[in-house]
């Protein structure tokens, strides 16, 4: 079946506007996370959706960023007035439910460059 | 807090040739480690994990044991193909508690394998 798949791929947008990334995760996949890839960093998480769970936004670095899920299905990461520091690419994930033996299935990212 | 260290590249190996990507990790408690690769063109994939100190992961070839007493989780394979070129991932959860898919990444290492 298909995997995660994220849009769009790319994204080129200028500083102080707002941005939507979306993320299709596989079917049937309760669990769903955001993580940020910075150049020549590792990923970083952002935020986690478990089900009808709160989700965990303990990762989200300001309150410009943002994000949705509607019961198990796409998800919506919202980063509003764009800074040049959020270029970087934004990665989704899906796992079947969360656990330790549960894998994450990644999708291919979103790159942001903030000009 | 959770942190990875991961030997920095890029590594340029002849094919058939053996390879270790090292990777040290800081975490509180007994952690879940991961190696996830990503193959040109496409998303993270978990390649090995271990969940339990001497534990060793292996998948297609690849090889790392998890050492508690070094916190180490080497990435070993003794004949290295050119199909294995990629960005290569260390990662840890820790155990327990609401962690799940909280993965702490290291900032990859790039893996060229020549003919």
């Amino acid at each position: 079946g298909a995997g995660v798949s994220q849009s769009p791929s790319n994204k080129v947008t200028e500083k102080g506007k707002d941005v939507e990334l979306r993320c299709d995760p596989i079917s049937g996949h309760t669990a769903l996370y955001w993580y940020r890839q910075r150049l020549g960093q590792g990923l970083e998480f952002l935020i986690y959706f478990q089900g009808n769970s709160a989700p965990d936004k303990s990762g989200l670095p300001s309150d410009r960023f943002s994000a949705e899920r509607t019961g198990e299905s796409v998800s919506t990461l919202t980063i509003q007035r764009t800074q040049q520091e959020d270029s970087a690419v934004y990665l989704c994930a899906s796992s079947l439910v969360a656990a330790d033996f549960s894998p994450l299935h990644f999708g291919n990212g979103t790159r942001l460059t903030v000009t | 807090g959770n942190s990875v260290t991961q030997m920095e590249g890029p590594v340029t190996l002849s094919e058939e040739a053996f390879l270790t990507i090292n990777c040290t990790y800081t975490a509180t408690g007994y952690p879940s480690l991961f190696w996830y690769v990503q193959y040109p063109g496409e998303g993270l994939q978990l390649l090995l994990k271990a969940t339990k100190a001497d534990d060793k992961g292996s998948n297609k070839g690849f090889e790392a044991t998890y050492r508690k007493e070094t916190t180490s989780f080497h990435l070993e394979k003794g004949s290295v193909q050119v199909s294995d070129s990629a960005v290569y991932f260390c990662a840890l959860i820790r155990a327990g508690g609401t962690s799940y898919g909280k993965l702490t990444f290291g900032q990859g290492t790039i893996l060229t394998v020549h003919p």
